[in-house]
């Protein structure tokens, strides 16, 4: 089956400085993963995606996401956090029969002005 | 295109009372997920809809909770009778045809539900 792990419920960085979330998962098959993020008082919104056709993937508001298959991970990562990036991110799996798709814990990302 | 609409946004209750959220899915999309979300267990999966259908209801904790689909703009999720330990935000989020492509998940804006 597969599952998420987020390292890190609580992540501060400074305005300009680099901003890493980190995910690692589990899945039996190639999986399909994802980061969400969720502003307060709002519903989850894509940030990317990944579907195996190239390992860096690029996504809004300046994020990315890397693949490494030999870690089974799936990091987040902004060279420049902007105050507008404070949110909770999620890092999520799913695979096939069904696609049914299950979320880490999240990571809320704090930015100091 | 309105998104994902869900009712209401914030509901009281008492413990013992039914309580019914209602999610409107976007237009064209055929999968749709109920999914419970709390500070202790994060973002839980509790049902899954394709075409209508209940494909996975194994997150559903218990028979207090049912969901229902009767046509393919409307869906509802019921507690009955509610618990203290019910208190949570309710999210609806929907897809198109996510039993066979994986596309990414539209959420509502959620209902936050205390009951007390």
């Amino acid at each position: 089956a597969q599952s998420v792990t987020q390292l890190g419920s609580h992540v501060s960085v400074s305005e300009g400085a680099l901003v890493l979330l980190r995910c690692n998962y589990s899945s039996s098959v190639p999986p399909y993963l994802f980061w969400y993020v969720q502003y307060p008082n709002q519903g989850l919104q894509l940030l990317l995606k990944y579907t195996s056709a190239a390992t860096l993937v690029k996504g809004i508001n300046g994020f990315e996401a890397e693949f490494k298959k030999s870690e089974t991970s799936f990091h987040l990562t902004k060279p420049s956090a902007h105050m507008s990036d404070a949110a909770e991110y999620f890092c999520a799996v799913s695979e096939g029969g069904g696609f049914k798709t299950i979320f880490g814990a999240g990571t809320r990302l704090f930015v100091k002005a | 295109d309105a998104g994902v609409i869900q009712s209401p946004r914030h509901e009281v209750t008492e413990m013992g009372q039914e309580v019914t959220l209602r999610c409107k899915p976007i237009s064209g999309h055929n999968s749709l997920f109920w999914y419970r979300q709390t500070m202790m267990r994060g973002l839980e999966l509790l049902i899954y809809f394709n075409n209508n259908v209940p494909i996975d209801d194994s997150g559903m904790p218990e028979d207090r909770f049912s969901a229902k689909m009767p046509n393919a703009s409307f869906s509802t999720l019921k507690i009955q009778p509610s618990e203290p330990r019910d208190s949570a935000v309710y999210f609806c989020a929907s897809s198109w045809d996510h039993l066979t492509t994986n596309e990414k998940l539209f959420f509502g804006s959620g209902t936050q539900l205390s009951v007390l």
